[in-house]
């Protein structure tokens, strides 16, 4: 079966633009997650569905950041007034309940010029 | 706090060599800890997990609380090995969320 997508594979932007960043879960993964992975660096947590409610969005950096994820399937990472500093890959897993293995999607690169 | 070390960004051993990625970590709770594998231009995966307890490719990885440590071993590296590593934690109890370290690039020479 499919894994997990991520599109688009590629996105350049503008400072201070909004964008959208799509996931598609496995099909009947209740749980989603989002991470970022800066380079050089190891992914580092943003936020966790389980099923359409965010559980836990401790690490989203601020309030420029915002994820849905409103039928429990797709989720969006929303991103308002794109800065430099969000110049990353985004990546998206999901996993059949909790606890359980977490499969991760291609990510999303994101630059902001 | 929990936090994630590997102190090697980069790691390089002949095909054949024994090979050892280390992997810190400080949890004040018990931890699930995990290995994950990127290869070029693939998705990360995960490798093994300490609870599993089970050799996978070759690679072995035993979790020792005295010394906080989750180091990734395999006796003899073999080309295909190359990739990056990550070593990874979970809280119990403390969400579902994973904390990475910042990777180990493993290069395995002919």
């Amino acid at each position: 079966g499919a894994g997990v997508s991520q599109t688009p594979s590629n996105k350049v932007t503008e400072k201070g633009k909004y964008v959208e960043l799509r996931c598609d879960p496995i099909s009947g993964h209740t749980a989603l997650y989002w991470y970022r992975q800066s380079l050089g660096q190891g992914p580092e947590f943003l936020i966790y569905f389980q099923g359409t409610g965010a559980a836990d969005d401790s690490g989203l950096p601020n309030d420029r950041f915002f994820a849905v994820r409103p039928e429990g399937s797709v989720s969006t990472l929303k991103i308002q007034r794109t800065e430099r500093g969000d110049s990353a890959v985004y990546l998206c897993a999901s996993s059949p309940g909790v606890p359980n293995e977490q499969f991760f999607g291609p990510g999303t690169r994101l630059t902001v010029l | 706090a929990q936090r994630v070390t590997q102190p090697e960004k980069l790691l390089s051993v002949f095909k054949g060599a024994p090979v050892e990625l280390k992997c810190n970590y400080s949890y004040s709770g018990s931890p699930e800890l995990f290995w994950y594998v990127q290869y070029s231009r693939q998705r990360l995966q995960l490798l093994l997990r300490h609870i599993s307890r089970e050799s996978i490719k070759g690679f072995t990885a035993d979790l020792n609380k005295g010394e906080t440590s989750f180091h990734l071993k395999k006796p003899f590296a073999q080309e295909e090995d190359s990739a990056m590593y990550y070593c990874a934690l979970r809280g119990v109890g403390a969400g579902n969320m994973l904390t990475f370290g910042g990777g180990t690039r493993l290069m395995v020479k002919p």
